[in-house]
């Protein structure tokens, strides 16, 4: 089954710095991968997702890359701000079944 | 955050007890799902079904029991043979699954479980 990996585990930026955090994934045949944020308490809502027909997407501060030879994915995030600090979840996915997870990273932006 | 909705927003448990976690969604998705997440942990998989009557055991099904007798709704039963149920749970759906769809996932806003 698929297995998906991610680091770093905690990653602390200071405001308007980048952040970047990365996955794995073991199933060739995943092609969907989206990116989760959870607020302390709050459900995860998706902030963007990629299908694997294309290498990269962005939206306005977020953008993500797939690199589907070496089966990692990236979130990027420009400009960071407070209110960016969260949990963010990478998963995979065929055609949207069999989510799978990563474990998480805690994204902190220090003031 | 309209669209699906999860019952009790906390409950509390005593030890021995079967309780039901409600998860409700009017946006019409054929798919639903039940995660369970520990304190900095991700998101594992309980129990999901795509269709009415049917439902399947995700990575950690053992005591937990589920049922899909309406497409709107997917209640969860924390048995008592769950020995450390004591957890975030959430729920999600997507549309129908299939071949040549990208379906994303929406989530409840949850039920913390806390067994005393």
């Amino acid at each position: 089954g698929e297995n998906v990996e991610q680091h770093p585990s905690t990653l602390s930026v200071q405001e308007g710095d980048s952040a970047v955090i990365k996955c794995t994934y073991s199933d060739s045949a995943s092609n969907y991968f989206p990116w989760y944020k959870q607020e302390l308490g709050k459900r995860p809502q998706l902030i963007i997702d990629i299908r694997s027909n294309v290498g990269e997407k962005k939206d306005q501060r977020i953008a993500v890359t797939l690199n589907k030879t070496a089966k990692h994915f990236s979130l990027h995030i420009t400009e960071t701000q407070p209110e960016d600090s969260a949990v963010y979840f990478c998963a995979a996915s065929n055609y949207g079944q069999n989510f799978v997870f990563g474990p998480g990273t805690r994204l902190s932006v220090l003031p | 955050d309209g669209g699906i909705t999860q019952s009790p927003k906390y409950l509390f448990r005593k030890e021995g007890q079967n309780v039901t976690l409600s998860c409700e969604q009017n946006l019409n998705h054929d798919a639903m799902y039940w995660y369970r997440q520990d304190p900095g942990q991700g998101l594992r998989l309980i129990y999901y079904s795509q269709i009415v009557n049917d439902f399947q055991k995700g990575d950690i099904a053992e005591g937990y029991s589920v049922s899909r007798e309406k497409k709107e709704s997917f209640p969860l039963t924390v048995t008592s043979a769950q020995k450390n149920p004591t957890a975030f749970y959430l729920c999600a759906s997507s549309r129908t699954p299939g071949t040549s769809a990208y379906n994303e996932q929406f989530f409840g806003p949850g039920t913390r479980l806390t067994v005393l």
